[in-house]
């Protein structure tokens, strides 16, 4: 089991350019969540997503965010027309079980550092 | 809304010493909650959680942490720190109903000192 893959590690975009982030997530596994982590605010939630479907994006910001998990394929991340303030690192997690003692215990990827120019 | 306080940036201790970070959190209904560890340039790694039984819930690397429900809080322990236990520390929270959105704290870097 591969764990959660996410790709690619390293971005560099200039200023008004659109950055793609993806996610595989672990086999079997049917929840993603996307965080985002600058060094003074910690991790913030952005999205999470099950198959087909964004059952939260309340942590996404309403321009240029978007995110899907289709049925097929990974997770993607994407942000239109990047700021220097996009500049961090973004983290997805997966998981399966939702409920009861294996409840939400997420497998995170190691990340893609996007930095803009 | 669910929220996680980690009040600490930073958490010195000398190697050998026993160490605590510090976690409160808030949410509507009963909690469950999570440790988690991310060293430098890696993604978070799980260390331990409670979700309901004992207060005091035993993790990976000897850690452990106790759920307090009347100070809503979940602080991390080690009896005996090491240097490699070195790294950013991160508890979260999660609603025990329905909703599934996890929420994390801000993080604590612990340093532990030879």
């Amino acid at each position: 089991n591969a764990g959660v893959m996410q790709n690619p590690r390293h971005l560099v975009r200039r200023r008004g350019q659109e950055a793609r982030l993806r996610c595989s997530p672990m086999k079997g596994h049917s929840h993603v969540y996307w965080y985002r982590q600058l060094p003074e605010e910690g991790l913030k939630f952005m999205v999470y997503l099950q198959k087909e479907n964004i059952i939260d994006e309340s942590g996404m910001p309403k321009e240029r965010f978007s995110a899907e998990f289709p049925k097929e394929g990974p997770s993607i991340l994407r942000i239109q027309q990047v700021v220097r303030g996009d500049s961090a690192a973004y983290f997805c997690a997966s998981s399966t079980l939702t409920t009861g003692d294996g409840a939400n215990v997420l497998t995170f990827g190691a990340g893609s550092r996007l930095t803009v120019l | 809304a669910q929220s996680v306080a980690q009040p600490e940036d930073q958490v010195n201790v000398a190697e050998g010493n026993p160490l605590t970070v510090k976690c409160t959190y808030s949410v509507s209904g009963n909690p469950y909650l999570f440790w988690y560890v991310q060293y430098p340039n890696r993604g978070l790694q799980f260390l331990l959680k409670y979700i309901t039984g004992d207060n005091l819930v035993k993790g990976s690397y000897g850690f452990e942490a106790e759920f307090n429900k009347s100070q809503t809080s979940f602080h991390l322990k080690k009896p005996s720190a090491l240097v490699s236990d070195s790294a950013l520390y991160f508890c979260a929270v999660r609603d025990s109903g329905g909703y599934q959105k996890v929420t994390f704290g801000i993080g604590t870097k612990l340093q532990v000192i030879p």
